[in-house]
């Protein structure tokens, strides 16, 4: 089945470490989106890229990194800059670089302990 | 930057009534979009609505793309107990890669 897969469902970081959270997509979708969710906020987006090996970004990209080396891969680094990076993060996916449909993974859950 | 309001923030209704939502913007948007999200798990895409004024219905769900182009209504008929959720708008563009997500409309139903 076609999809996108988040990986792991659930992350622990201690303070000052950089923790990787992986996506990956079947769908031959163009561009990836990283968002960011907290209670009671609408998602914000993190980074987006639209071709392999461009990214751009979004409106809270300090702290975090991304490449995209495959298409169908699109992995998210939240460094030790990130100072409050406790939150559940979503990756989504679209056809076509102006795609208006976009489609989530399951979300990773990530803590700080 | 753009913003989304949604409302009602949350509402508890009875199993088996309507419910209505709804999603405003300033700004204009090309393309609104209704997702639903169970706890722990990422957003399914409901109705996605493309031209203003369009009524697009998916079973019991049926949602409008405002004429201003500045809002979009949700409307669930005879809820049942998997319609619990968190229902978000997104509005877009249509140019950039740009998504705007209201912050929800959390739905509980009541046996």
């Amino acid at each position: 089945d076609g999809g996108i897969t988040q990986s792991p469902k659930y992350l622990f970081r201690k303070e000052g470490q950089n923790v990787t959270l992986s996506c990956e997509q079947n769908l031959n979708h163009d561009a990836m989106y990283w968002y960011r969710q907290d209670p009671g906020q609408g998602l914000r987006l993190i980074y987006y890229s639209q071709i392999v090996n461009d990214f751009q970004k979004g409106d809270i990209a300090e702290g975090y990194s991304v490449s995209r080396e495959k298409k169908e891969s699109f992995p998210l680094t939240v460094t030790s800059a990130q100072k409050n990076p406790t939150a559940f993060y979503l990756c989504a996916s679209t056809f076509g670089w102006t795609g208006t449909e976009a489609f989530f993974g399951q979300g990773t859950r990530l803590t700080v302990v | 930057g753009q913003q989304l309001n949604q409302s009602p923030q949350s509402m508890f209704i009875q199993e088996g009534e309507d419910v209505s939502m709804n999603c405003t913007s300033s700004s204009i948007f090309n393309t609104w979009l209704w997702y639903k999200q169970d706890p722990g798990e990422g957003p399914v895409l409901l109705i996605a609505l493309y031209k203003a004024g369009e009524l697009t219905s998916n079973g019991r769900l049926t949602a409008q793309f405002g004429i201003t182009r500045k809002d979009s209504f949700l409307n669930i008929s005879a809820s049942i107990p998997s319609d619990v959720g968190i229902y978000f708008c997104a509005g877009h563009d249509n140019y950039g890669q740009n998504f705007v997500f209201g912050p929800g409309t959390r739905l509980s139903v009541l046996p």
